[in-house]
């Protein structure tokens, strides 16, 4: 069964406080590993896709990077609006390409 | 572009009423996908349809629940009777494709609360 585990479940950094966020996966056959962020109260907001060991993706302050174990989230010098819960989420191309397999997700506090 | 929208954005019931849930797919996506975050939990899938059909209902509780996308018009996830551990949040996505290719889009979601 596939299985995605983020760590940690939450973390608080100061403004420009630089970190990474872990997903690790277990999957049959990975076709895709996806980066969401989510506010309080609204949808997943689509942040990355990722589909090969040793592929990395940038946008402004976030770096994406995957591994045949792992992926991390890498945040460089955030800033107070970066605060959001996190979520990583696997496609299985082997078990069924049409659904996510989410993780907890890391809730990230960026304080001023 | 309106992108994927779902209604209502609250929705407040019995025990034992039933819940109708509707998403419309972005504009071009015939794929659409529902998930369910419970409280404290991660988002889970329950079901991928496209127009007409359902193509994968293996997360979908065996009673009470069941989804629609019909040839016209948004899609419906149907909860009848519903008890409180139903209240979580529904959240609908689409895609262009099957594979999520060009990604998944998910809509803001409808919170359900039973009473």
């Amino acid at each position: 069964e596939d299985q995605v585990t983020q760590s940690p479940e939450a973390l608080r950094l100061q403004e420009g406080e630089s970190s990474s966020l872990n997903c690790s996966y277990t999957v049959s056959g990975l076709r895709g590993l996806f980066w969401y962020r989510q506010d309080p109260g609204k949808g997943p907001e689509f942040l990355f896709t990722l589909y090969s060991a040793g592929e990395e993706k940038e946008k402004e302050r976030l770096k994406a990077t995957l591994t045949k174990k792992e992926s991390f989230l890498h945040i460089t010098a955030p800033k107070p609006e970066d605060s959001a819960t996190y979520l990583c989420a696997v496609q299985d191309g082997v078990a069924g390409a049409q659904k996510l397999v989410f993780g907890q997700g890391t809730r990230l506090t960026i304080n001023p | 572009n309106a992108g994927v929208m779902q209604n209502p954005r609250h929705l407040v019931r019995r025990r034992g009423q039933e819940a109708r849930l509707r998403c419309s797919p972005m504009k071009g996506h015939s794929h659409v996908y529902w998930y369910r975050q419970l409280p404290e939990e991660g988002l889970k899938f329950m079901v991928y349809l496209q127009k007409e059909n359902i193509i994968d209902e293996s997360g979908m509780p065996k009673e009470r629940f069941s989804a629609e996308f019909p040839k016209e018009g948004p899609s419906i996830l149907r909860i009848q009777q519903v008890v409180r551990g139903d209240s979580a949040a529904y959240f609908c996505a689409s895609s262009v494709d099957h594979g999520g290719s060009y990604g998944y889009t998910f809509g803001s979601g409808t919170r359900l609360t039973v009473v």
